[in-house]
């Protein structure tokens, strides 16, 4: 099966913080998202990645930054944390492009 | 971007009866994928359809597509209290670009 991690289930961090939100997947994919859920908004894609070193920008990119060193790892950085970026992460990995993706447990960040 | 869109965004039924999503998109497709989140949880992958499918089953899943309409429809038989989720659809916005989510059904099933 696979598994996607993240570091974190519940974080809570003070405004002007940088927030390091990691995500590992054990199945060799080659894609990796970050995305954030709010009531109301439902899934909006913060970034992507479709290899080592390679990002792209999804619809929300502002005040987030990734990091993708090793194949298996995708970092979401929170350069400095705002209470707007209160909300629920989830990372997912995916095999292909359009394939399936997994999901990591999510991490519930809160921003004081 | 919105691409999928369910429909009602929430459906309370009664244990043993069947529960029926449905999701609308906007533009070709390759496949398109169900999804169920339980409370606070991540994503779980339910079914993918592809685009030269009309109908799916999995266990009591069963999905359909009618890509002149642009819809799919995730129904769930006998359903149980465990069924109690969130279900959301998603596809790529075009070509194999990253799946686009709808906002989701909440679905209760009363025991």
């Amino acid at each position: 099966d696979v598994k996607v991690t993240q570091s974190s289930r519940y974080l809570v961090k003070r405004t002007g913080e940088k927030v390091f939100l990691e995500c590992v997947q054990d199945m060799d994919h080659e894609n990796m998202f970050w995305y954030r859920q709010d009531p109301g908004l439902g899934l909006r894609l913060i970034y992507f990645s479709y290899d080592v070193k390679m990002k792209e920008k999804g619809d929300i990119p502002e005040g987030y930054s990734v990091s993708r060193e090793k194949k298996e790892r995708f970092s979401l950085i929170l350069e400095s944390a705002s209470t707007n970026q209160t909300s629920m992460y989830l990372c997912a990995s995916s095999l292909s492009d359009g394939d399936t993706q997994y999901f990591g447990p999510g991490t519930r960040l809160l921003v004081l | 971007s919105q691409q999928g869109e369910e429909d009602p965004q929430a459906l309370s039924i009664q244990e043993g009866e069947n529960a029926t999503m449905n999701c609308s998109y906007k533009t070709s497709i390759n496949n398109l994928q169900w999804y169920r989140q339980n409370s606070g949880r991540g994503l779980v992958h339910l079914i993918l359809i592809r685009s030269n499918e009309r109908e799916k089953h999995s266990g009591r899943l069963r999905v359909t597509l009618d890509t002149s309409k642009k819809s799919s429809s995730l129904l769930i038989t006998a359903s149980r209290a465990a069924d109690t989720a969130s279900y959301f659809c998603a596809t790529p916005l075009s070509g194999n670009t990253p799946l686009v989510f709808g906002k989701g059904t909440r679905l209760s099933v009363i025991a």
